[in-house]
C-alpha cells in the first residue's frame, strides 16, 4: 500500500495525450511539499522527468507536464511516442512519516 | 556527469547483515547540501526510501527500518555505504543509490543508480 495513489496502468495510442495521477493528502502533497515525477524502465537507472511539482530537467520534451492542486498531482504526456512506455512514479515528502514518499506507480502502455 | 553503481551480494541468507555499496563520480559528497540515498522496490510493490547521509555527515533514517539500517560514507573514494541487519525475505528486492542536490525535504532525487538485485533466501 503506497502513501501516494496512481493508478495502475494507463494506455494512449501514439500521438495522443494521457495523464496519470497522484493522490496524497494533507501530510505530504496537501501539506505544499513538492512532487516530483520519474521515468522507469526495468533494469535501467530511474529518471528524473518533472520536479518541484512543474518543472523540466534539461533534456526532458516540453510534452511532459506537471501540475499541483489541493492534495493530488498531475504528470501529462502529449504527443505519446512508442518510448514513452515506461514505469512513472511521483514522489513528494511526508510530515507524519517524517520522510520520503512514492507512489505505487504507473505502467504506461502505448497501443 | 553525475553516475552512481551500486554493488554487493545478490543473495543473502535469513538473518544475515547486507551491505551495499554505492560508487559515485561527477559529484562531491563534501559540497555543501549534497546528499545520497539509498533506496529500494521489493518486486511488484512501491519505491521506499531507506536512509540518507549528507555532506556533513548528518545522517537520517526510514522510521520503520531504523533499528536495522546504519549507512555512512567514504568521501576520499567517492562511495557511500548502508547496512542492513537481519535480513529476511521480505527483504528482497531492487535497491537504488540516488543523489540530492540539496539538504531541504522538497529537493528530488535527480540521479540514480541502476539498481543492484538482493534476494534473501536460505
Amino acid at each position: 500500500q503506497s502513501v501516494l495513489t496512481q493508478p495502475p496502468s494507463v494506455s494512449g495510442a501514439p500521438g495522443q495525450r494521457v495523464t496519470i495521477s497522484c493522490t496524497g493528502n494533507s501530510s505530504n502533497i496537501g501539506a505544499a511539499h513538492d512532487v516530483h515525477w520519474y521515468q522507469h524502465l526495468p533494469g535501467t537507472a530511474p529518471k528524473l522527468l518533472i520536479f518541484g511539482n512543474n518543472n523540466r530537467p534539461s533534456g526532458v520534451p516540453d510534452r511532459f507536464s506537471g501540475s499541483k492542486s489541493g492534495t493530488s498531482a498531475s504528470l501529462a504526456i502529449a504527443g505519446l511516442q512508442a518510448d514513452d512506455e515506461a514505469d512513472y512514479y511521483c514522489q513528494s515528502y511526508d510530515n507524519r512519516l517524517s520522510g520520503w514518499v512514492f507512489g505505487g506507480g504507473t505502467k504506461l502502455t502505448v497501443l | 556527469q553525475i553516475t552512481l553503481k551500486e554493488s554487493g551480494p545478490t543473495l543473502v541468507k535469513p538473518t544475515q547483515t547486507l551491505t551495499l555499496t554505492c560508487t559515485f563520480s561527477g559529484f562531491s559528497l563534501s559540497s555543501s547540501g549534497v546528499n545520497v540515498v539509498w533506496i529500494r522496490q521489493p518486486p511488484g510493490k512501491a519505491l521506499e526510501w531507506l536512509a540518507l547521509i549528507y555532506w556533513n555527515d548528518d545522517k537520517r533514517y526510514n522510521p520503520s527500518l531504523r533499528s536495522r539500517l546504519t549507512i555512512t560514507k567514504d568521501t576520499s573514494k567517492n562511495q557511500v555505504v548502508v547496512t542492513m541487519t537481519n535480513m529476511d525475505p521480505v527483504d528482497s528486492g531492487t535497491y537504488y543509490c540516488a543523489h540530492r542536490r540539496g539538504a531541504s525535504s522538497w529537493f528530488e532525487f535527480d540521479y540514480w543508480g541502476q539498481g543492484t538485485l538482493v534476494t534473501v533466501s536460505s
